[in-house]
């Protein structure tokens, strides 16, 4: 299994709603990403969680909670998200740097839309 | 800290010929690895070809190709004999070995658009 699941593809959520993005891998990566994307503009890293604990956050807003139940899960748990948060938000996985197979996997995506 | 610069504007290519998409890089760090990612519209991000800061010879993957020159810190990809499927956005990208705190930093990308 050489893929990235990202569920659900499309997410519409209000402003006052709670949501979660969840992400999924079976290629025993033991590093796990979240990145943002805005339409036309690179991925940008919200999250790296390595051996299941977070290592970088980067100045990400609390209304961003991550959480990596196990090796082979992440999760995005969304709250009270405005408007800008509406984006292509990615999940990615990689075994350590210097590891065989060292790179890095991407899922396909979900696109969220704030109302 | 390390950055990547792409500074082609939208780039064109007539089907079946060869096009390149550069990319230039700085980091301070010893080692590292060099990636170039192609997004079509649909979003995903599908990883083309990987090159090692240290390996010595340039990465090749089927028709894609990285002209790896350290010393300009460049690491350009080459697509030959472009297909209509290749229009998409194309990102290179940079990581450290630097263990957990790893982190896969993306140039802001450039537009590939194949004419028939």
């Amino acid at each position: 299994d050489t893929e990235v699941t990202q569920t659900p593809k499309h997410l519409v959520m209000g402003m006052t709603n709670k949501k979660s993005l969840k992400c999924e891998q079976h290629m025993g990566h033991r590093a796990m990403y979240w990145y943002k994307q805005k339409a036309k503009k690179p991925p940008e890293l919200m999250f790296v969680y390595s051996y299941e604990k977070l290592s970088i956050n980067e100045s990400v807003p609390s209304r961003f909670s991550p959480e990596c139940p196990n090796s082979s899960l992440l999760n995005l748990h969304l709250h009270a998200l405005q408007p800008e948060d509406s984006a292509l938000y990615l999940c990615a996985s990689s075994q350590m740097p210097g590891q065989r197979s060292y790179g890095y996997t991407f899922g396909s995506g979900t696109r969220l839309t704030v109302v | 800290a390390q950055k990547i610069t792409q500074t082609q504007p939208g780039m064109f290519v007539q089907e079946k010929e060869a096009v390149t998409l550069d990319c230039t890089y700085d980091t301070s760090d010893p080692s590292y690895g060099l990636f170039w990612y192609k997004q079509p519209s649909s979003g995903e991000m599908i990883f083309l070809i990987y090159q090692g800061s240290y390996d010595q010879q340039n990465a090749t993957e089927g028709r894609y190709s990285l002209n790896f020159q350290k010393a300009r810190k460049s690491a350009n990809l080459v697509i030959s004999a472009s297909q209509l499927g290749d229009s998409a956005m194309y990102f290179c990208a940079m990581s450290p070995y630097t263990g957990a705190n790893s982190k896969l930093t993306f140039g802001k990308g450039i537009t590939l658009s194949v004419r028939p």
